[in-house]
This record gives structure tokens, sequence and C-alpha cells, in this order.
């Protein structure tokens, strides 16, 4: 059974780099048609896709967090990981890795568990 | 970037009832690439309904999904406890791929 497992500090400077790993375990992150990215839920608040990455290395980022994101794939690791440069307060929520299956849902259908991440001051 | 527009925002109903909710675009959905996900406190989004109408694996058949280019529904044809939750819908056929802002279902 697919599973994704998010790591990486819980606390975050403010203006320095946010860096999470997500660990697949089930399944090879160099499927075809699987899709692995980031999602993300501030407190209380609605969900915003970050981005995403096929095995091969091609990305896609939503252009809102371009400038400052990117994402990357260790396929003999069977990790992926994200990386937020200059963060601020705005940047605090729960971070999910996801897998876009691309076969059959086409939709985000595997989530992590999330991980709390806390920008401070 | 297509924005997705849920009502309503609090829903209250109790078990047993119908539950229909809302979720307006703001252009086409492409390929009516429409998801609805279920979330409950502490947990992470689940996958409900794709391709706006398909049942996610396991997901039971009380829940139905319906619509096509910018308007879309929800239904809970009868709602079992576990059901009161938030649920988001999500367009992925068009990148940035976007979420509307949630209905919360709450017990009255």
């Amino acid at each position: 059974q697919l599973q994704l497992q998010e790591s990486g500090p819980g606390l975050v400077k403010a203006s320095e780099t946010l860096s999470l790993t997500c660990t697949v375990s089930g399944d090879s992150i160099s499927s075809d048609l699987s899709y692995w990215g980031w999602i993300r839920q501030p407190p209380g608040k609605g969900l915003e896709w970050i981005g995403s990455i096929y095995y091969t290395g091609r990305t896609s980022y939503n252009p809102s967090l371009k400038s400052r994101v990117t994402i990357s794939v260790d396929t003999s690791k069977n990790q992926f990981s994200l990386k937020l440069n200059f963060v601020t307060a705005a940047d605090t929520a729960v971070y999910y890795c996801t897998r876009r299956d691309g076969y059959i849902t086409e939709a985000f259908d595997i989530w992590g568990q999330g991980t709390m991440v806390t920008v401070s001051s | 970037e297509i924005v997705l527009t849920q009502s309503p925002g609090t829903l209250s109903l109790s078990p047993g009832e119908r539950a229909t909710l809302s979720c307006r675009a703001s252009q086409s959905v492409l390929s009516s690439y429409l998801a609805w996900y279920q979330q409950k406190p502490g947990q992470a989004p689940r996958l409900l309904i794709y391709a706006a109408s398909s049942r996610a694996t396991g997901i039971p058949d009380r829940f139905s999904g319906s619509g096509s280019g910018t308007d879309f529904t929800l239904t809970i044809s009868r709602l079992e406890p576990e059901d009161f939750a938030v649920y988001f819908c999500q367009q992925y056929g068009s990148s940035p791929y976007t979420f509307g802002q949630g209905t919360k279902l709450q017990i009255k």
C-alpha cells in the first residue's frame, strides 16, 4: 500500500529556507504516471497547491510561489523534497506531500499525514 | 487561475438528511477535472470524487458528484455521523491547480 511521510523541521526562522522531505513507501517513486508534489494549508484556512515533480525531474510550480520554490526528487532514496526560500509568517502552514495519479483518477489520491511548519520572527 | 467558490460556507443538517454542496468555477474546468475531498480535524484530505462524478476507491455510494463546465455538486444522500467534516472541491485541469475555500458540514 502506497504511503507518504513528511519529515523536516517544525520551526523555521523568517527569511530562512524551509526544507521538507517526503519518503515514499509501498511503491517506486519512478512509477509511470505518478506525479509527486506538495500542498499546504495555513491554520484554519484552505488548501494551496505548491508544485509537482515527475521522477524524471520535470517540475510544475504555482506561479504565486515559483520564485521561491524548488522541488527535487531522489530516486535512489525513493524521496522527493521541497525547499521554500525567504519564508515569512504567511508560510506558516501544515505541509502535505501528495501523489497525483496520472493513470486512473488524475487527482491527488494519496496524501501524507502532514507536517506543521511555523515561521518564527 | 481558476477560482472556485463553494457554497454554502457552513451547512447544518441532521444524520439521515440529504446534503447538497456546490462548487462554482470562474471559468470552465477542462475535461471536468474536478475533484471533491473530505477533511476531518487533524487529518489530511481524502479523495472522494474525481472527474466530477466518479467515486474514488472505497468511497460509499451515498456520495455522488455531478456537473460540468463551471457548476459542480457533491451530494451525500443520507448523512452518517462520520460524514460531518469539511469538504473541498479542486480543479486539476489547468495549472495552477486550485481549491475552493471549503464547506463545513456540521451536525444540526
